[in-house]
């Protein structure tokens, strides 16, 4: 079955850049999608169609594609961005299926 | 304001079935695709079902084996999953999800979600 990979961590200073990178073999071909979330709280969409972010998030929240890894990146990280990440892609083959990668803890220390 | 609820949740037996329901809000129900997704406890989120506007498309996870049926009522703005058979590894939050058709189907207002426990 389709997979995408994640780091399971990442850390960051305040102010400083993360980086989340998110892998899978059909990610040339397919788009992918990023949510933040919260302890408790449901997933909130930060990134759709690989590049373009909702009105209402903030523009430090940026994604990227390069081949086979999409990354999300946050500029100017704040105590706020502390949270879970997960990507989303579909796969290639002729099943509807939604993958979500692992997940990533970003930690801001 | 833009909203979806789930209920239904609770604590069931291994073998026994449930009903979740999800009810819509604050945006024309009968024109978007729905979703149901999970999180196991201190796991990442795992789709489990797309249903279309129309309910003309249905889709599953594979991994469900044909134990779960995803269904609605336009009329009452009202997404439901029935769950049979259900397993210890069912345990997990149950998110209803709004498919954005015009951002490519990205899943992007989500509820509040509501627990499943499967145990004896």
């Amino acid at each position: 079955s389709y997979e995408l990979t994640q780091p399971p961590s990442v850390s960051v200073s305040p102010g400083q850049t993360a980086r989340i990178p998110c892998s899978g073999d059909a990610l040339p071909d397919q788009y992918a999608y990023w949510y933040q979330q919260k302890p408790g709280q449901a997933p909130v969409l930060l990134i759709y169609k690989d590049t373009e972010r909702p009105s209402e998030i903030p523009e430090r929240f940026s994604g990227s594609t390069s081949g086979t890894i999409v990354t999300l990146t946050i500029s100017g990280v704040q105590a706020e961005d502390e949270a879970d990440y997960h990507c989303q892609s579909a796969d290639n083959s002729d099943t509807y299926n939604w993958v979500f990668g692992g997940g990533t803890k970003l930690t801001v220390l | 304001e833009v909203q979806l609820v789930e209920s239904g949740g609770g604590l069931v037996k291994p073998g026994g079935s449930l009903r979740l329901s999800c009810a819509a809000s604050g945006f024309d129900f009968s024109n978007y695709t729905m979703n149901w997704a999970r999180q196991a406890p201190g796991k990442g989120l795992e789709w489990v079902s797309t249903l279309s506007r129309g309910s003309t498309y249905i889709y599953y996870a594979g991994s469900l084996e044909g134990r779960f049926t995803i269904s609605r009522d336009n009329a009452k703005r009202t997404l439901y999953l029935r769950m049979d058979s259900l397993r210890a590894e069912d345990t997990a939050v149950y998110y209803c999800v709004r498919s954005a058709w015009n951002w490519n189907d990205a899943f992007d207002v989500w509820g509040p979600g509501t627990k499943v426990t499967v145990s004896s």
